[in-house]
């Protein structure tokens, strides 16, 4: 079974810094996509960031960009400059070939 | 810009009820998806189906039927509802396997 790992329930930011939320999977695939989706309040599912297995390089969107170590099966999200509509729950997941494997989340408060 | 339509969005059900909650899109994606969203967990797939006439069973489909017999279409049944199935329901789709998948807004059913 493939498994998705976010260990970190809860976690605070001040507006303006910078935070790293941590995932990891477990897979024996070597072809596969990961991507983190955020979920505020109003519990639409948001796709915040994407990356391919087969990539090197670290995906990048504006403010947010992944740390992807693939030997480690590591895949952390970091939020630069946090807003406070940053603020919402965020799942990491893992697609090998049909459909999302979901971590629990990791719920994000941004503070003033 | 339609997207992913789920309805209804809220539904009480009474033990041993049934009923469909319904989920259409109009991107013409071949893979669609529900996943169920328990307090505090991450989205588990419930079922999911890579085209028209395919369906397969995810991590939880005990109480659940599904059928697609059109690519917009994939609506998810619930025979003899039970307080268990007491969740948020999420339909996904994606053109492929390696594309990201687009949610609907959810429908929150509760069974007393």
């Amino acid at each position: 079974a493939q498994t998705v790992t976010q260990s970190q329930p809860e976690m605070s930011v001040q507006e303006a810094e910078t935070v790293t939320l941590s995932c990891t999977y477990d897979t024996s695939e070597s072809d596969y996509y990961l991507f983190w989706y955020k979920q505020p309040p109003s519990r639409q599912m948001i796709l915040v960031i994407r990356q391919e297995a087969y990539k090197q390089q670290n995906a990048t969107e504006n403010r947010f960009s992944v740390n992807f170590q693939k030997a480690a099966k590591s895949f952390s999200l970091k939020i630069s400059d946090s807003q406070l509509g940053d603020a919402a729950m965020y799942f990491c997941a893992y697609r090998p070939k049909y459909a999302l494997n979901f971590g629990k989340g990791t719920s994000l408060l941004v503070t003033p | 810009n339609a997207g992913v339509t789920q309805t209804p969005k809220f539904r009480i059900l009474k033990i041993g009820q049934s009923m469909t909650l319904q989920c259409t899109q109009d991107m013409n994606h071949n893979y669609m998806y529900w996943y169920r969203q328990d307090p505090g967990m991450g989205l588990k797939l419930i079922y999911y189906s890579v085209g028209a006439g395919i369906t397969d069973k995810g991590e939880v489909p005990n109480g659940y039927n599904v059928s697609r017999s059109t690519t917009e279409d994939f609506p998810l049944r619930l025979e003899l509802a039970a307080p268990s199935q007491t969740s948020v329901y999420f339909c996904a789709s994606s053109y492929r396997g390696n594309t990201e998948a687009f949610f609907g807004q959810g429908t929150r059913l509760t069974v007393v």
